[in-house]
């Protein structure tokens, strides 16, 4: 069974520019989760989907992060415009049962 | 509300030493609770979790954890440690009755170093 997949795997960008992450869930997961690392830090759940309709938002900073789940299947997590406070890990996980998550490998963004 | 509290951000055992590592929750409905592993540039693995029933629970890789309500703690422990337990670990909450929100509420990890 393929896991979650994210890409980039890495990414560096200026501050005031924009960026986006991608995330393929396990097939057959209705839930999708992206979370925030920040170095030193446990993860912070940013948004949860349930299909394609967002059950859990709040942490999400929505004057610059975006995401969207069309069609209920793969997700993009975007960043405009970044500051240098947005370097972290993008964590991308997906759960089929809501007491399990499988993570994918993260997108490690770092603002300059 | 939620919250992990991850006693010691860096904890150093010797190969074959017994590992041990805190956590502490706070949760206002019955929990359930997780460790995960970060080896380094990779994702979370899960390594066990505690949702009903026997307060032991076992996991991958010879670890283990008991869950004690009267303490609030679910510590993690391995009777012997291995090179290859080198990483970091998180452990996390969720609430039982949060009804579709499975948020994970994540303690702020702990280092694991073996050595020689």
């Amino acid at each position: 069974e393929a896991g979650v997949a994210q890409s980039p795997r890495y990414k560096i960008i200026e501050k005031r520019q924009s960026v986006a992450f991608w995330c393929n869930p396990i097939s057959g997961h209705a839930t999708l989760y992206w979370y925030q690392q920040i170095l030193g830090q446990g993860p912070k759940l940013l948004i949860q989907f349930q299909n394609n309709g967002v059950v859990d938002d709040s942490q999400l900073p929505k004057d610059r992060f975006s995401a969207e789940r069309l069609k209920g299947v793969d997700s993009t997590l975007k960043i405009q415009p970044a500051k240098l406070e947005d370097s972290a890990v993008y964590l991308c996980a997906s759960s089929l049962a809501v007491t399990e998550q499988y993570f994918g490998p993260g997108t490690r963004l770092t603002v300059t | 509300a939620q919250s992990v509290t991850q006693l010691g951000s860096h904890v150093s055992v010797s190969e074959g030493a017994l590992v041990l590592l805190r956590c502490n929750y706070s949760s206002s409905v019955p929990p359930y609770l997780f460790w995960y592993v970060q080896y380094p540039n990779q994702g979370l693995q899960l390594l066990l979790k505690y949702t009903t029933g026997a307060t032991l629970v076992k996991g991958i890789n010879g670890f283990e954890a008991e869950f004690k309500k009267s303490e609030t703690s679910f510590h993690l422990t391995k009777p012997s440690a291995h090179m290859s337990d080198a990483a970091e670990y998180f452990c996390a909450v969720r609430g039982v009755n949060t009804g579709t929100a499975s948020k994970l509420t994540f303690g702020t990890g702990t280092r694991l170093q073996v050595t020689l």
